[in-house]
């Protein structure tokens, strides 16, 4: 059984650009979900994709968007990076969404510098 | 909106002592609430979860119990090691309209095991 797995590890943009961070949820799972991860702090909640469909989402604004893919994969895009934007973006997937009684299981994350 | 406490925000302790975290939530309406574990850097690992309808989960030295009417966990390890050293994130789900939310993270307890 494979794990969640991120890529790349380490990214460093310029303010202004665009950037795209992929994620592969671990076998079995169809839900997953992207978090912000900023130095001393706890996780925050992106949004999170069922069925290739958006289905949640926390305050983030609109440049912050996403795909989930038939095989479950993910993408997480952000356009427009802002200095603010240097963090450790975190994948989640989990077995189902409505239920919600499964836990997650975490990738390794993408720690993005925005110079 | 959900807030997630945790306390202490960081601590010390010799080797083989018994330790207690403390989680609070604001909004007993969760399915569930998940101990995480992360080292500096790395991503997330899951320790427990516990359903709402749960009292407490055991793994090994961990413990963790959930009084969801008082919004309150706790994690207690026992005979603390070096190996212990590490964030330790509390994070509940909540649900709103017809399914369930992403997580809410607390800032994490910093835990330092001194050999």
């Amino acid at each position: 059984e494979t794990g969640v797995t991120q890529s790349p590890t380490h990214l460093i943009k310029t303010r202004g650009q665009q950037v795209t961070l992929r994620c592969s949820s671990q076998s079995g799972h169809n839900t997953v979900s992207w978090y912000q991860q900023a130095l001393g702090q706890g996780p925050q909640f992106i949004f999170q994709y069922y069925r290739e469909e958006e289905n949640g989402r926390g305050n983030f604004p609109p440049r912050f968007s996403g795909l989930q893919f038939p095989n479950y994969s993910s993408e997480l895009n952000v356009n427009a990076l802002e200095l603010d934007d240097s963090a450790l973006y975190l994948c989640a997937s989990s077995l189902a969404f409505r239920t919600g009684g499964y836990g997650y299981t975490f990738g390794s994350g993408t720690r993005l510098t925005v110079v | 909106k959900q807030e997630v406490t945790q306390i202490p925000a960081a601590l010390s302790v010799p080797e083989g002592e018994n330790l207690v975290l403390n989680c609070s939530f604001t909004d007993s309406a969760i399915y569930n609430l998940q101990w995480f574990r992360q080292d500096p850097g790395k991503g997330l690992t899951s320790l427990l979860l516990i359903q709402s309808s749960q009292r407490e989960q055991t793994s090994g030295r961990l413990n963790a119990s959930l009084d969801k009417s008082s919004g309150r966990s706790t994690l207690y390890i026992a005979a603390s090691q070096p190996g212990d050293s590490a964030t330790y994130l509390c994070a509940v789900r909540g649900y709103s309209g017809g399914g369930a939310d992403g997580l809410t993270f607390g800032k994490g307890t910093h835990l330092i095991i001194q050999p």
